[in-house]
């Protein structure tokens, strides 16, 4: 089973934020907390990834609380094009450590 | 950079019949890549885990004998469907990691099979 928890969907207005929320309370401590999204009918995308500390690139930010035992993925300024599935993973970062994907959290982003 | 290719993206083959599906990383060595499955409106399920020069490692309930995996260098594996039947329709991925980037797969387009 997946070891994280997302809502199964979500709406967002294109140009604000979109908050995507996870819990994984199970989440060890060499756990990282990854993040991809799948545009219908195309392979996973990789967005950000992170173990403790907040992460930033040119797609998204990715705040963990405190205790770990859940984050948020900001998509800054949505666009149509962000309009996919989400899906929050924990994963070991070692080399061979398969995704598991959970059912992740669809959104949709409105014009 | 990290760019996994497929092919083909698409493919309808008659019952009975066996299909081969490559999975490619373009720009990068591959020791690990990986195959999932995904039937409509699901989630991503993985089959096996393919590592260069050795046998692939399967999941429970995924028969070895049906799904052929080989991964014969550091930039290609191949999954073949062995005498496919209409259930085994779905839409197949494979991932590759880099082995240098932390935990970070990149994944390919994904083949589109339909098994009529």
């Amino acid at each position: 089973d997946a070891k994280t928890t997302q809502p199964t969907s979500m709406d967002c207005a294109e140009g604000r934020a979109a908050n995507l929320p996870c819990n994984h309370s199970t989440i060890s401590g060499n756990e990282y907390v990854y993040w991809y999204r799948q545009i219908h009918s195309q392979g996973p995308q990789y967005i950000i990834h992170g173990l403790k500390n907040n992460e930033t690139n040119e797609m998204a930010s990715l705040i963990i609380t405190e205790d770990r035992k859940s984050s948020t993925l900001i998509l800054p300024h949505a666009t149509l094009r962000d309009t996919a599935v989400y899906y929050c993973i924990v994963s070991y970062s070692n080399s061979g450590y398969a995704l598991n994907f959970g059912k992740g959290t669809s959104l949709l982003v409105t014009p | 950079g990290a760019v996994v290719s497929q092919h083909p993206s698409r493919v309808i083959c008659k019952s009975g019949t066996s299909v081969k599906i490559e999975c490619r990383s373009l720009d990068f060595q591959a020791t690990t890549m990986f195959w999932y499955r995904q039937f409509p409106k699901q989630s991503l399920m993985l089959m096996a885990t393919s590592n260069e020069g050795s046998k692939a490692t399967y999941e429970q309930g995924v028969e070895k004998d049906k799904f052929l995996i080989n991964h014969a260098s550091l930039t290609l594996s191949t999954l073949t469907v062995t005498s496919a039947h209409p259930e085994d329709s779905s839409f197949y991925i494979c991932s590759a990691e880099t082995g240098s980037r932390l935990g970070e797969q990149y994944f390919g387009p994904g083949t589109r099979l339909t098994v009529t």
